[in-house]
């Protein structure tokens, strides 16, 4: 079995400063974990994703991850807000099965 | 490369109608394909998925069903719609049998049940 907590709701920065969006998964095995985005009305876009190579994952719009297996962590950074970052954000983890589980996402607000 | 096309984009139905949502995949061969809803202000809820054609597994039961008449075609269907049906639908595609490599997903379907 497995799960992923997404520690925060909501949000909120001003814009120019660091972003820290929180995910803790729970699993039986070493899953993959990925980060999507999901701006108003939209699809799902993935950000960036972990498949057991390198730790610390790039991913588009200047988003980064660091996978910490003793923290059981995949928390999501970017070192500068833009206002265009402002979206709903979801961490997801699959692997054993067909079916993904998804953290119940974190808004992020951008403050001009 | 592959893409996921899924419509309408928006739709406003009365209680009581049908419903029949589309969702196909291009550039990939047996895709896993996935429907989920997302109720307002909350996350995705897994609906359907699908390993191979007529193979259907449901994951809550509800007042939907889907099929899979073709290898890239998934459809979402209702017979008499609910006010509770209200949401935004959402296919998704991944292959592979872990999901390793990641989940492509469509622009979404609005569904207003009025």
């Amino acid at each position: 079995a497995q799960s992923v907590t997404q520690l925060d709701s909501h949000v909120s920065v001003s814009e120019g400063t660091p972003v820290l969006l929180r995910c803790n998964y729970s699993s039986s095995y070493s899953p993959s974990l990925f980060w999507y985005v999901q701006h108003p009305n939209k699809g799902l876009q993935l950000l960036l994703k972990y498949t057991s190579a390198a730790t610390l994952v790039k991913g588009i719009n200047g988003f980064e991850a660091e996978f910490k297996k003793s923290e059981t962590s995949f928390h999501l950074t970017k070192p500068s807000a833009h206002m265009s970052d402002a979206a709903e954000y979801f961490c997801v983890a699959s692997g054993g099965s067909y079916i993904p589980t998804f953290g119940r996402g974190t808004s992020l607000i951008v403050h001009p | 490369s592959q893409t996921i096309h899924q419509w309408p984009a928006t739709l406003v139905q009365p209680v009581g109608s049908p419903l029949s949502l589309e969702c196909t995949v291009e550039g990939t061969s047996n895709p896993n394909l996935y429907w989920y809803r997302q109720a307002a202000g909350r996350g995705l809820q897994l609906l359907f998925y699908s390993v191979g054609i007529g193979q259907i597994s449901s994951e809550v039961p509800q007042n939907l069903s889907a099929s899979r008449p073709q290898d890239r075609q998934f459809i979402l269907s209702s017979k008499k719609l609910l006010l509770s049906d209200s949401g935004f639908y959402l296919c998704a595609w991944s292959y592979g049998t872990l999901g390793n490599y990641g989940y492509t997903f469509g622009s979404g379907t609005r569904l207003t049940v009025v």
